[in-house]
């Protein structure tokens, strides 16, 4: 199925380090959203953007929607220990009557306390 | 406000058989998406209900169908089960008019 390009795949930081993922599209997107998923749980959202532009905070996290439409990143300040879990962005396009989700591969965070 | 529940959480079955997942969505939200989620990978959208009919699909089989009930609960069948069919099966419910999805736990299913 079809997947944006998320990256990094991975990271392993110390606690009190920032961290900064990103995700790129082919297409244009009209919504970004970035979620976190801790094992065994479903994933959970974070930051929604709708505006090409629009940055975001929801806490120690900020997102922004690319002035292309075509990517998004999400800024974690002072990681902690339980930042630890696996990062999503996920994009829509709404052509038409397209509801569809496109999913990221996810970016597997881990802090060394 | 209860949030959204899936059942059951874990599930295994054999190459062939049918399976039934269900999901309840949270309180107030009208619209279940359904999606699937392989090891290591995002997930991918299966089908939304929307008012107890389909409201858009991904690239999955007719042997994936699911139900949405007058409560806006909702079930996802899975039938002539594959070994590929193992996964995380996640279900979200929303408002149709806001794009945000609240998602539930997960039904893990193992097909052997």
């Amino acid at each position: 199925g079809q997947q944006l390009n998320q990256s990094p795949q991975s990271m392993f930081i110390q606690e009190g380090e920032d961290v900064s993922m990103n995700c790129t599209s082919s297409s244009i997107f009209n919504t970004w959203l970035w979620y976190k998923q801790d094992p065994g749980e479903g994933p959970v959202l974070l930051i929604a953007l709708y505006k090409a532009g629009e940055l975001t905070s929801n806490g120690r996290l900020t997102a922004q929607f690319g002035i292309t439409r075509k990517d998004s990143f999400l800024n974690i300040s002072a990681s902690i220990p339980s930042d630890v879990g696996i990062y999503f962005c996920a994009g829509r396009s709404n052509a038409g009557n397209n509801r569809k989700l496109i999913w990221g591969l996810g970016t597997s965070l881990a802090v060394n306390p | 406000e209860t949030g959204v529940t899936q059942s059951p959480t874990h599930l295994i079955k054999t190459r062939g058989q049918q399976v039934t997942l269900r999901c309840s969505s949270q309180s107030g939200h009208n619209t279940v998406s359904w999606y699937q989620q392989a090891l290591g990978q995002g997930p991918q959208f299966i089908f939304q209900y929307y008012r107890e009919e389909e409201n858009g699909r991904g690239n999955f089989p007719p042997r994936f169908s699911g139900l949405q009930f007058p409560n806006y609960s909702s079930e996802l069948n899975v039938n002539a089960l594959e070994l590929d069919d193992s996964a995380l099966y996640l279900c979200a419910s929303s408002l149709m008019t806001q794009e945000t999805q609240y998602f539930g736990p997960g039904t893990r299913l193992l097909v052997l």
